[in-house]
């Protein structure tokens, strides 16, 4: 039972457009979610994040909106660069205590052409 | 200075073999977690460790044991491999935390597990 999608298994993007990556989750307990990017032969690298109260994170060219009704985040990166190129893992979480883990979707696989 | 760092880096060995990877952080993290990603690049929780005790085990063989020497090491033992535990296993930390924000984690580079 996926409790976080990410139903594109990948993504093309011109340089310099905008990237728009989708999650669904399924879950109502949970309340903070999580962006993770994955290079090739590498761990994860946490990206940027969202608390259930707010709908809207943004850092530098990265932003994270949240609609709680839809059950429904989204990664915004504008503008697009060559080394955003990645796999990108939407996780969430609920505020239990920070030994729960992370529930993560199978990630979105951008690929940024020039 | 690697933040959290595991070895090996691939490990390939015969089924029905017992073989470890281990863990380091040195970030004073309280907490420290084995995730296993599957050929169906499912990232899913192992084990959380949180001052030298488990917290959760997810429906894990008991074939697989984390060890926790001390707060910044997790091992993760595993006996009498099966070609179904070939997979990436991720090693992480964060600190300890109750409330609304749940602090990031972060992740060793993974070790590659082949088990022929």
């Amino acid at each position: 039972d996926q409790q976080v999608k990410q139903n594109s298994p990948s993504l093309s993007v011109q340089e310099g457009r905008i990237s728009i990556l989708n999650c669904d989750y399924t879950n109502s307990m949970f309340d903070y979610f999580l962006w993770y990017k994955k290079y090739p032969a590498e761990g994860p690298t946490f990206l940027i994040s969202i608390s259930s109260i707010k709908d809207k994170n943004e850092d530098g060219r990265f932003t994270v909106f949240l609609n709680k009704s839809a059950k429904h985040l989204s990664l915004h990166i504008v503008p697009s660069q060559p080394g955003d190129s990645a796999v990108y893992f939407c996780a969430a979480s609920d505020s239990g205590g920070g030994a729960d883990g992370l529930t993560f979707g199978k990630g979105t696989h951008l690929i940024i052409q020039p | 200075d690697t933040a959290v760092s595991q070895t090996p880096k691939y490990l390939v060995t015969q089924m029905g073999n017992d073989k470890s990877i281990k863990c380091e952080q040195n970030l004073g993290h309280d907490t420290m977690y084995w995730y296993k990603q599957d050929s169906k690049k499912f990232l899913k929780i192992m084990f959380s460790y949180n001052n030298k005790e488990l917290i959760i085990n997810e429906t894990v063989p008991n074939r697989f044991s984390p060890k926790s020497p001390d707060k910044a090491h997790l091992n993760l033992h595993i006996n009498s491999l099966e070609l179904g535990d070939s997979a990436v296993y991720f090693c992480a930390s964060s600190p300890w935390s109750v409330g609304p924000k749940l602090p990031e984690a972060f992740f060793g580079q993974g070790t590659r597990l082949t088990v022929v």
